[in-house]
């Protein structure tokens, strides 16, 4: 089946700095999205990405689309505690051909900000 | 906030019980998901819906099975709960048009089998 490396597994930074996480595969997703989990709640969309070389901002993160439609990456620019959590990315897919879709994920990139 | 809301949000059953957790939604989306998740795992795809009676499987269906009779409601079933079933769940919803890729998650039911 489909998979999304998603890198680094996990990042313990400094506040006030930059971060950069990215995803990728061997297929070829029509969308990408962007998800941050908070502890005990469900992923929350930060940004969704629909053509390849997009560049969408959202405050502080950045995502792109990448050409190939194989990979994305997100930023976040200087860093705040409360941007600690897991960043999820996911792709979404045809299935059977057809205008049905599904959602794949990556394996999640766990953050720590230091005050 | 999206309108869904995942019933029971915690339970403790024991192994060989069946188990069935319900997705609510408000928002009249076509499509459903259940995920679980665990550590080093990330979210896996259990299974989906794309309409009513419309399902598929996912990455790790194997044990579980779903209904879903009306647009707003998306069942999972554990026919015979098993240990390795212990993890939490989400639900998903994405709606119609070029925001059908958006989805929106639940909650979360945290599923123990003892």
């Amino acid at each position: 089946g489909q998979q999304l490396n998603q890198s680094p597994q996990s990042m313990f930074i400094q506040e006030g700095e930059d971060v950069s996480m990215n995803c990728t595969s061997s297929s070829i997703f029509n969308t990408w999205l962007w998800y941050k989990q908070d502890p005990g709640e469900g992923p929350v969309l930060l940004i969704a990405l629909y053509k390849a070389g997009e560049l969408t901002s959202n405050g502080r993160l950045t995502a792109q689309f990448g050409i190939t439609r194989k990979d994305s990456f997100l930023n976040i620019s200087a860093s705040i505690p409360s941007d600690v959590g897991i960043y999820f990315c996911a792709g979404l897919s045809n299935f059977r051909g057809g205008s049905n879709y599904k959602l794949t994920f990556g394996k999640g990139t766990l953050l720590t900000v230091n005050p | 906030d999206a309108g869904i809301t995942q019933s029971p949000r915690h339970k403790v059953t024991e192994t060989g019980t069946p188990v069935t957790l319900r997705c609510h939604q408000t928002e009249n989306h076509r499509y459903m998901y259940w995920y679980r998740q665990d550590p080093g795992h990330g979210l896996r795809l259990i299974h989906y819906s794309y309409g009513v009676k419309d399902t598929d499987k996912g990455e790790v269906s194997d044990g579980y099975s779903v209904s879903r009779s009306k647009t707003e409601d998306f069942l999972l079933t554990l026919e015979s709960a098993t240990s390795s079933q212990t993890s939490v769940y989400f639900c998903a919803i994405s709606g119609p048009g070029r925001r059908n890729t958006e989805a929106f998650f639940g909650q979360g039911t945290r599923l123990t089998v003892v």
